[in-house]
């Protein structure tokens, strides 16, 4: 089975843009969460959804949106970009999200912000 | 909040060597425990697993134990190959009336020379 994938691999925009990244959860998954990875930290939490509804989110501005599509694909949205916003992208998707259940990332979107 | 302490890098070994990677933690409740390896242009790879207290989970010749009384998961290899480096996060989820996120360590970068 194919696992997470993600697009676009790589994106470059500048200040002020909006991005959206793409998301595909293995098949069977219900619940996807987005990632962000600057360089040299650990992934930090941004939204987790299950079954189309927002279950979470992590303490990033109103400037990040998500959605998750009936086919529990996802996108997430980056409006107004700030350099900061530069980093990897994760993606990960898990049966039903529960605690004791595995999350798979996907290769992730590098975005850089100019 | 919950919060993951690991090991400051990067740990830099010989090959077949014996390999300690120490990750403490800090949550509320019960949390499940991971090791999640990241190689050089790769995303995320669930590594192994902890659920509850005493556990010990194991792959490819990695282990870490649950230990509950010193709030730790600590990584062990026997004797460590050049294929072996990478990134190493410690991570752990809790149940969040439903908000299952993963809390990521900063991370360990293990090089590993022949």
């Amino acid at each position: 089975d194919a696992g997470v994938t993600q697009s676009p691999t790589h994106l470059i925009k500048t200040r002020g843009q909006q991005v959206t990244l793409r998301c595909s959860p293995i098949s069977g998954h219900k619940s996807v969460s987005w990632y962000q990875q600057v360089l040299g930290q650990g992934p930090q939490f941004i939204f987790q959804y299950y079954e189309k509804e927002e279950r979470g989110r992590g303490n990033f501005p109103d400037r990040f949106s998500a959605r998750q599509f009936p086919n529990y694909s996802s996108e997430l949205n980056v409006n107004a970009l700030l350099l900061g916003d530069s980093a990897l992208y994760l993606c990960a998707s898990s049966l039903d999200g529960g605690a004791g259940d595995t999350q798979y990332f996907g290769p992730g979107t590098r975005l850089t912000v100019l | 909040g919950n919060s993951v302490t690991q090991m400051e890098g990067p740990v830099t070994l010989s090959e077949e060597a014996f390999l300690t990677i120490n990750c403490t933690y800090t949550a509320t409740g019960y949390p499940s425990l991971f090791w999640y390896v990241q190689y050089p242009g790769e995303g995320l790879q669930l590594l192994l697993k902890a659920t509850k207290a005493d556990d010990k989970g194991s792959n490819k010749g990695f282990e870490a134990t649950y230990r509950k009384e010193t709030t730790s998961f600590h990584l062990e290899k026997g004797s460590v190959q050049v294929s072996d480096s990478a990134v190493y996060f410690c991570a752990l989820i809790e149940s969040n009336f439903g908000n299952e996120k993963l809390t990521f360590g900063t991370g360990t970068r293990l090089t590993i020379i022949p």
